[in-house]
């Protein structure tokens, strides 16, 4: 299957930025996701690039693709302690929209 | 904003036993999925599910494992015969095709203990 690989963790303090890198092995890539994951909850969607795209912006969030390199950031501006969490990056493939693969996560400490 | 629900949230069962994860999917959503996650683990797909029928599985998926849409809201998992190494926690998840993004929404997840 397809690799997406993730640091496992990260540690900022509040009010700094936060950068979340990941990488993937699939050059077919179509989409790529950065989910949230909060200690015993689901798994929330933040946001989505398409591969046709080199960044992405959502308020404090913002995503950049290194399509070339097949890397994938994700940076939190402003970062809070209630964006302690786990993130977890993840790709479509161009030939198969169902399947998603997702990296390890990395879990994020925002120290007060 | 519509979610994906999912029961329970935690099941404890002894090796051996069936189990079956709930899920309803949102209501407009086509395509369903169920997810698994052992601890410390990556995220792993285990089957997909469109027009009442499985359209994709993973090698996990083999068959101890089924799926059903019994009726027009609910999406079942049933593992019949657990083991240990099934203790995970389970995601359902559904996707709208028409939706930008062919974004994918999970539940909160079905935590499976088995012991």
């Amino acid at each position: 299957g397809e690799d997406v690989e993730q640091s496992l963790f990260l540690s900022v303090r509040e009010g700094d930025s936060s950068v979340i890198n990941c990488t993937y092995t699939d050059s077919s890539s179509t989409y790529l996701y950065w989910y949230k994951q909060e200690p015993g909850a689901g798994l929330q969607l933040l946001t989505y690039i398409f591969s046709n795209m080199d960044m992405k912006q959502d308020q404090r969030l913002t995503v950049l693709l290194n399509k070339k390199d097949k890397h994938l950031s994700l940076r939190i501006a402003d970062t809070q302690t209630g964006d302690s969490a786990i993130y977890f990056c993840a790709e479509t493939p161009g030939y198969n929209f169902n399947k998603f693969y997702f990296g390890s996560g990395t879990k994020l400490n925002v120290k007060p | 904003e519509p979610e994906v629900t999912q029961t329970p949230s935690h099941q404890v069962t002894q090796m051996g036993q069936e189990v079956i994860l709930r899920c309803v999917p949102i209501s407009n959503h086509l395509y369903f999925y169920w997810y698994r996650q052992i601890l410390g683990q990556k995220v792993e797909f285990l089957v997909s599910f469109y027009n009442n029928e499985i359209s994709e599985k993973s090698e996990i998926f083999d068959d101890q494992f089924s799926v059903e849409r019994p009726d027009g809201s609910n999406f079942t998992l049933k593992i019949r015969s657990t083991k240990l190494e099934d203790s995970a926690m389970y995601f359902c998840a559904s996707r709208d095709i028409t939706a930008a993004g062919n974004t994918i929404y999970f539940g909160e997840g079905s935590w499976l203990t088995v012991v």
